[in-house]
């Protein structure tokens, strides 16, 4: 199975602050990188696909890039809503697997 | 608007079945570009990616599963189903079903829709 490396696994920044979270992936995965945002207790939603395309509706301050084996999100200006969890996953090869998650908090 | 709601028990015993439905609303679940799946999360933990299913019945799983693990599609219930056997401790965790998307004209896919998750307590 391809493993997912997130890092950090946690950060605190403050509000308008850059923000980068970085995914590497164990082997290429073209561009099939998906990034989630999880808030306590609630089920993940889902920001970015194909490592850049943004959702509709997904603030424009959140951003990926990346290809083959690195990726990464970066939240342009930290807001007090984007304190979550956040994860990458690749769906480029069964079984499709998940970075362990960093945790954003804002100070 | 598009809906998944898991239904089923919370708490299993150990070495008994876990069976979980999920019901679709506002969509049909035999349409193409989608496949149906569940994933888990242990409570304080990540993500893990069960297995999936296309209204034709194919199914993939994850291999660390692959032996205890079955997903079915009811087509005309709209629904589908996880059934995962000999369960321990280790298998506690929310358990989410899942839409994953094509990009439309790619073979891009992503998880577009989750349910709310329903917490699997397995204990004896």
């Amino acid at each position: 199975a391809i493993q997912m490396t997130q890092s950090p696994s946690s950060l605190s920044a403050s509000v308008g602050d850059r923000v980068t979270i970085t995914c590497r992936a164990s082997q290429g995965i073209r561009n099939d990188l998906g990034w989630y945002q999880q808030k306590p207790g609630k089920a993940p939603k889902v920001l970015i696909y194909a490592a850049s395309s943004l959702l509709s509706g997904v603030p424009s301050r959140f951003s990926g890039s990346g290809s083959g084996t690195d990726f990464t999100l970066t939240i342009s200006s930290l807001q007090p809503e984007d304190s979550a969890t956040y994860y990458c996953q690749q769906d480029s090869n069964y079984p499709h697997t998940f970075g362990g998650g960093t945790k954003v908090e804002i100070k | 608007q598009l809906q998944l709601q898991e239904s089923g028990p919370g708490l299993e015993r150990p070495s008994e079945t876990l069976s979980l439905t999920c019901t679709v609303s506002g969509a049909s679940i035999s349409s193409k570009n989608f496949y149906w799946g569940w994933i888990r999360q242990p409570p304080g933990k990540g993500l893990e990616w069960i297995g999936s299913i296309y209204y034709s019945g194919t199914t993939y799983y994850n291999p660390s599963l692959q032996s205890r693990v079955t997903i079915s599609v009811d087509t005309s219930k709209n629904q589908f189903s996880l059934r995962l056997t000999s369960v321990t401790v280790a298998d506690t965790a929310v358990y989410y079903c899942v839409r994953r998307m094509a990009v439309t004209g790619t073979k891009l896919y992503y998880f577009d829709y989750w349910g709310q998750g329903t917490l699997v307590t397995v204990s004896s």
